[in-house]
């Protein structure tokens, strides 16, 4: 059964750094989201991108970052200037139809801000 | 209280029985969507459920929605061990583009005792 990746799984960077999260969208999929969770706390919403732009983002989605699609399979979020706050699990979604449709996360990547 | 928030907070059943998680919204949906998480893991989809659906089964589970008390519940019958894991309500708005994100619940964590 298809599935959303992600890489790296775990990634550890230094406060300022920038990161550069990567995910394969399941290949037949037309919108393409980013997720953060805070450990302990809910899973939020960052952005979603479709037609390759920004469809919708929110709050959280400063000017710190941003996403990309690169080429017919990967979809990027990059954060420019890490801050010890960024630090949480991100999880990528794909859907074939949208809002009216199942959205399928990836396993997510581990991003430690030290 | 928050969209998409789910109660109780924590339930600790013995295998076997039936366990009952709730979830509540507050804005016009187009569909409600339920995932388990394990611990420090992604997030797997369980089921869609429509506005305009009021049940849906899928194996041992059982979702239904009430969309007029802003309220979904989801029932797993004859629990497992492996059943336990954190169970999450994300809600699609009605109104939203076609590519909104979800908006989360902060969860349900069910333990399964052997």
């Amino acid at each position: 059964e298809p599935e959303v990746t992600q890489t790296p799984s775990h990634q550890v960077t230094q406060m300022g750094q920038e990161v550069i999260l990567r995910c394969v969208p399941i290949s037949n999929h037309l919108y393409f989201y980013w997720y953060r969770q805070i450990l302990g706390q809910k899973v939020e919403f960052l952005v979603s991108f479709y037609n390759n732009e920004i469809s919708e983002k929110s709050e959280i989605f400063d000017d710190q970052f941003s996403v990309e699609r690169p080429d017919g399979s990967n979809f990027t979020l990059k954060i420019r200037s890490t801050k010890l706050e960024d630090s949480a699990m991100y999880f990528c979604a794909s859907t074939r139809l949208g809002g009216t449709d199942t959205q399928y996360f990836g396993p997510g990547t581990r991003l430690t801000v030290l | 209280s928050q969209q998409g928030e789910e109660d109780p907070q924590a339930l600790s059943i013995q295998e076997g029985e039936n366990a009952t998680m709730n979830c509540s919204y507050k804005t016009s949906i187009n569909n409600l969507q339920w995932y388990r998480q394990n611990s420090g893991r992604g997030l797997v989809h369980l089921i869609l459920i429509r506005s305009n659906e009021r049940e849906k089964h899928s194996g041992r589970l059982r979702v239904t929605l009430d969309t007029s008390k802003k309220s979904s519940s989801l029932l797993i019958t004859a629990s497992r061990a492996a059943d336990t894991a954190s169970y999450f309500c994300a809600t699609a708005r009605l109104a939203g583009g076609g590519a909104d994100g979800l908006t989360f619940g902060k969860g349900t964590h069910l333990i399964i005792q052997p």
